[in-house]
Parts: C-alpha cells; structure tokens; sequence
C-alpha cells in the first residue's frame, strides 16, 4: 500500500515490560510475512518470518501472530530493552501476475525504550 | 561475514549532475533489489534483478537507472538527481524471491 504521512505511530515502553506492535495488511493473497527492524542510520534488519501455513511463530524473546481472517499481523517482544529502540516495519509477500514475489512494506512503528 | 555493502554510506551531489551509489554482496544472492527510502517512511522498491533479469516498478522514474555486471555488484544511476531525490537508497539480496531480504545499511544521498 501507498506510505503516507511525516511522523510514525509511536510505543513507548518501560524497559523490561512487554511491546506488541501492530500491523494490518492489504492484501489477502499474502502468504509471507516479515517483521524488520530499523535502528537509525542503518538497513532494516530481518528479526522474524511467517509463512500464512501458520498463525503463530516464536523466536528469541520475539512472537509474531498472524490472523489471516483480519489480516493482522503482531510482533512481541518480550522483556524489552533498550536495544530494542528502533523502528518496526512489517512487510508481506505475495505473487503477482508475473509469477515474480512483491514485497511491500508496512508504515512503520516506532518503539521507544524508557530506562 | 556475508554481508551486504553499501559505497559510499553519505554521498552528496548537485541538482542535475548524475550520481552513482554502489552495492556489493558477498552472499552469492540471485536476487538484488534497490529501495529509496525517505525520513519517518518505508522503503519504497525501485526496481529489481532477478540474476540478469531486470525488473522495474512501474512508478520508478526514468531518472533511476541500474546496472548489474555481476552476480555480486549492483549499481543505481541516478541521471539527473532532483531535490526531491534526496533520500537514503537501500540495497538488498535474497535467495529467492520469496526468502527474506537482506540489507545493506544504505546510502544517505543529499542534493544541493
């Protein structure tokens, strides 16, 4: 979808609490799903995938839900530090006509970590 | 470390004059990709290699070029950069195209 708007949608957490960050998307033939995290000055940075076979997938200190009925997707840190400050992109892939995947990105969740 | 790299990592360039940013992976990935990306917004795809396969969206401006010689080179051409072309480019690689994207940490591009 189109990215819009000069200021992202903001969570701020106390150090050591849980986030959970949001994103809905567009489309419906989507079948794989990515979060990324973005630190300043840097390329965004692979923290965990879904593939649409499955509603739930666990990493280290991350989950990630996806509920295709809605299609919504969730990242959950658990425990957050200050590492954690960066900005979350979520992204999801799909076929297109071509037979070639697109990858289209989320708006983008800032995630502020108070000490 | 396999990785994705980008040159120069700040380049500045005046308005009109055409303008180069460089990308290297030493991944072995079939797949490049380059992104424009601008302040508090996503990455926006340009245009992609699929091996020698060249793939642009359809809303990439003439001005953005690329090049591919390689496997492990990439490189954007921006002819005739204008003030709104200011922004960090981003480079990327996969496997396939359906594998996760690997970053490079991209190239802050200012126009005077």
């Amino acid at each position: 979808g189109e990215n819009v708007g000069l200021h992202l949608p903001t969570l701020s957490v106390q150090e050591g609490d849980n986030s959970i960050i949001n994103c809905a998307y567009s489309n419906s033939a989507s079948d794989y799903f990515i979060w990324y995290k973005q630190e300043s000055g840097k390329g965004p940075q692979f923290i965990i995938d879904i593939r649409s076979n499955m509603d739930k997938r666990q990493g280290q200190r991350v989950t990630v839900l996806l509920n295709k009925t809605v299609k919504h997707l969730s990242l959950q840190i658990a425990a957050t530090q200050p590492g954690d400050s960066a900005v979350y992109f979520c992204a999801e892939s799909y076929f297109m006509d071509t037979g070639r995947r697109a990858l289209t990105f989320g708006s983008g969740t800032r995630l502020q970590v108070q000490p | 470390d396999a990785m994705v790299i980008q040159n120069p990592r700040y380049q500045v360039t005046q308005f009109g004059k055409p303008v180069t940013l460089s990308c290297s992976q030493t991944l072995n990935h079939n797949v490049m990709y380059w992104y424009q990306q601008k302040s508090s917004q996503a990455p926006k795809l340009l245009f992609h290699y699929y091996d020698k396969d060249f793939n642009n969206e359809a809303d990439t401006p003439d001005n953005f070029q690329s090049r591919r010689p390689n496997t492990s080179f990439c490189f954007l051409d921006i002819r005739s950069p204008g003030l709104g072309d200011a922004a960090m480019y981003l480079c990327a690689t996969s496997t396939l195209s359906n594998q996760p994207q690997h970053f490079g940490d991209g190239t802050r591009l200012s126009i005077l």
